[in-house]
C-alpha cells in the first residue's frame, strides 16, 4: 500500500509569488489533514477535509492560504502571495477509519 | 502558554540506556495520545498510541499517560544508534476529527 506523498519536496519562491503544494492521500482515506512547522517552532494544524469538505479550517492562518480537494481524492494548498513567514514545512496526513494519521514526508517551502 | 510542552533537547545517551521523554499539557480533553518519531528530511511516523491513562508497551518502549498530572512519557528501552531521531509528542481530544496538537519536539542522540 502506497503512502502518502507530497509534491514537490522542496520549494524555493521569491516573496509575493504563488505556490502550489499537493498532497495524494493513501487510497481510500476520507480524512485529510495539513499541517505546517515553521522554523523552531513546533507542527501545527491547519485544515482538516472530510471526502472533498473543510471540517476544520481553524489553523489556516489568513485568506493567502486557499485549500481544496476536488473529488475527495487530492488536495492542493496554494499560498498567494508567498511572505517571508510563510516558509517552512508543510505536512500531509490522512486518516481512514481508524484514528491513526498517516504523514507524508512533508513540503519544505523557502521565502526568499 | 502553549497547550503541549515539550523539552526540545538535544539529548544525549550512550547505546544501552534508558531513554525517558515527557511531555505535560494543560487541556484536559484530551483523551488521546501518541508519540511521533521523525527522521531528518521524514515526515512523522507513529510509534506509539494510548488512549486515556494508562501504560503501553511494544517492544522497547513504553508509553504512560497520567491525566490527573497532565503527564505523558515515552521510555526506550536498549536503545540504539538507529533511535536517534526527534521523538514528537501529540494529543487530540478525539472530536472535531482528531485534530492533533503536537510539542516542539526532542531531538535524542544515541551513541555507539
Amino acid at each position: 500500500e502506497a503512502g502518502v506523498t507530497q509534491f514537490p519536496s522542496h520549494s524555493v519562491i521569491e516573496k509575493g509569488q504563488t505556490v502550489t503544494l499537493r498532497c495524494d492521500p493513501i487510497s481510500g482515506h476520507d480524512n485529510l489533514y495539513w499541517y505546517r512547522r515553521v522554523m523552531g517552532k513546533e507542527i501545527k494544524f491547519l485544515l482538516h477535509f472530510v471526502k472533498e469538505s473543510k471540517q476544520d479550517e481553524s489553523g489556516m492562518p489568513n485568506n493567502r492560504f486557499l485549500a481544496e480537494r476536488t473529488g475527495g481524492t487530492y488536495s492542493t494548498l496554494k499560498v498567494q502571495p508567498a511572505e517571508l513567514e510563510d516558509s517552512g514545512v508543510y505536512f500531509c496526513a490522512s486518516r481512514g477509519t481508524t484514528d491513526t494519521q498517516y504523514f507524508g514526508p512533508g513540503t519544505r517551502l523557502t521565502v526568499l | 502558554q502553549k497547550e503541549v510542552e515539550q523539552d526540545p533537547g538535544p539529548l544525549s545517551v550512550p547505546e544501552g540506556a534508558i531513554v525517558s521523554l515527557n511531555c505535560t499539557y494543560s487541556n484536559s480533553a484530551f483523551q488521546y495520545f501518541m508519540w511521533y518519531r521523525q527522521y531528518s528530511r521524514k515526515g512523522p511516523e507513529l510509534l506509539m498510541y494510548t488512549y486515556s491513562s494508562g501504560n503501553k508497551e511494544d517492544g522497547r518502549f513504553t508509553a504512560q499517560v497520567d491525566k490527573s498530572s497532565k503527564y505523558i512519557s515515552l521510555f526506550i528501552r536498549d536503545s540504539q544508534p538507529s533511535d536517534s531521531a526527534t521523538y514528537l509528542c501529540a494529543m487530540s481530544a478525539g472530536t472535531g476529527g482528531f485534530k492533533t496538537i503536537f510539542g516542539a519536539g526532542t531531538r535524542l542522540f544515541v551513541k555507539a
